[in-house]
C-alpha cells in the first residue's frame, strides 16, 4: 500500500512568488495533517482536515499561508506570497478513525525562499 | 498545556553500546497517546511506536525497547547493541485523544535527539 506522497521534494523559489505544496494521503484516511519543520520552532502544526473539511488552522501563521482539500486524495498547501522565513520543511500526515490513530508522514517538501 | 521535552539534544555512541533516549511529557488529559518517531538524515519521519495512556507495559521490538511510566510522566526509548544505521534525529510526541470531544489529535512534539552512531 502507498504510503503518503508528497509533491514537490525540493522547491526553490523568489521572495514573494506563490507555493503550492501537494499531498496524497494513504487511501482510507479520513484525517489530514500539515506540519512545519524548521530549527528554530521544530515541528508545528498548521492545520488539519477531517473527511475533507478543514478542523482547525490555528497553527497556520498568517494569512499569505491557506490550505485546502478538494477530495479525499488531494490536499494543497499555498503561501502567497511566499517570504525568506517560509523556508522549512513541510510535512504531510494522514489517518483514520479506523486506525490506531497512528500519523503517518509522507516524505516531506524543503522549501527554501530566496 | 501539552509539553514534550527531550533534554538530551545530541548524543555520540559507539556502535554496540545501548543507548537510552529520554522523554517527558506534561499533560492534564487522562487519556492520551505517546509516539517515538525516527528522521534519518534523508528527512522523512518514520513511525517506531504508539502508546496509550492505560498501557503502561513495557514493548520490546528486536534492539528497541520502550519504558512507559505514568509516575515520573516518561516515555524512554533504548537502543540496544546500537549500529551505525540508528543514527538518526529520534522524536517523542504526545496526542490526546483524536475522537475525544473538543480534541485535536494533534501531535505536540518533543526537540528531538540527535544519535550519532560512530563504528
Amino acid at each position: 500500500d502507498a504510503g503518503v506522497i508528497q509533491s514537490p521534494r525540493h522547491e526553490v523559489t523568489e521572495m514573494g512568488q506563490e507555493v503550492t505544496l501537494r499531498c496524497k494521503p494513504i487511501s482510507g484516511h479520513d484525517y489530514l495533517f500539515w506540519y512545519r519543520q524548521t530549527m528554530m520552532r521544530g515541528l508545528e502544526l498548521l492545520i488539519y482536515f477531517n473527511n475533507n473539511v478543514p478542523i482547525d488552522d490555528s497553527g497556520m501563521p498568517e494569512d499569505r499561508f491557506s490550505a485546502k482539500m478538494p477530495n479525499a486524495s488531494f490536499s494543497t498547501l499555498k503561501i502567497q506570497p511566499s517570504e525568506p522565513r517560509d523556508s522549512a520543511v513541510y510535512f504531510c500526515a494522514s489517518t483514520n478513525r479506523q486506525g490506531p490513530d497512528t500519523q503517518y508522514f509522507g516524505p516531506g517538501t524543503r522549501l527554501t525562499v530566496l | 498545556a501539552q509539553k514534550v521535552t527531550q533534554a538530551q539534544t545530541e548524543i555520540s555512541v559507539v556502535e554496540k553500546e545501548d543507548v537510552t533516549l529520554d522523554c517527558v511529557y506534561e499533560t492534564r488529559d487522562t487519556t492520551y497517546y505517546l509516539f517515538w518517531y525516527k528522521q534519518p538524515p534523508s528527512g522523512e519521519l518514520v513511525f517506531l511506536i504508539r502508546r496509550n495512556s492505560f498501557d503502561e507495559q513495557n514493548e520490546i521490538s528486536g534492539r528497541y525497547s520502550w519504558n512507559f511510566q505514568k509516575s515520573t510522566s516518561s516515555f524512554n526509548f533504548t537502543i540496544t547493541a546500537s549500529q551505525v544505521v540508528d543514527s538518526a534525529v529520534y522524536f517523542c510526541a504526545l496526542s490526546d485523544d483524536l475522537y475525544g470531544s473538543g480534541n485535536t489529535g494533534k501531535l505536540i512534539f518533543g526537540q528531538g535527539t540527535t544519535l550519532q552512531v560512530k563504528p
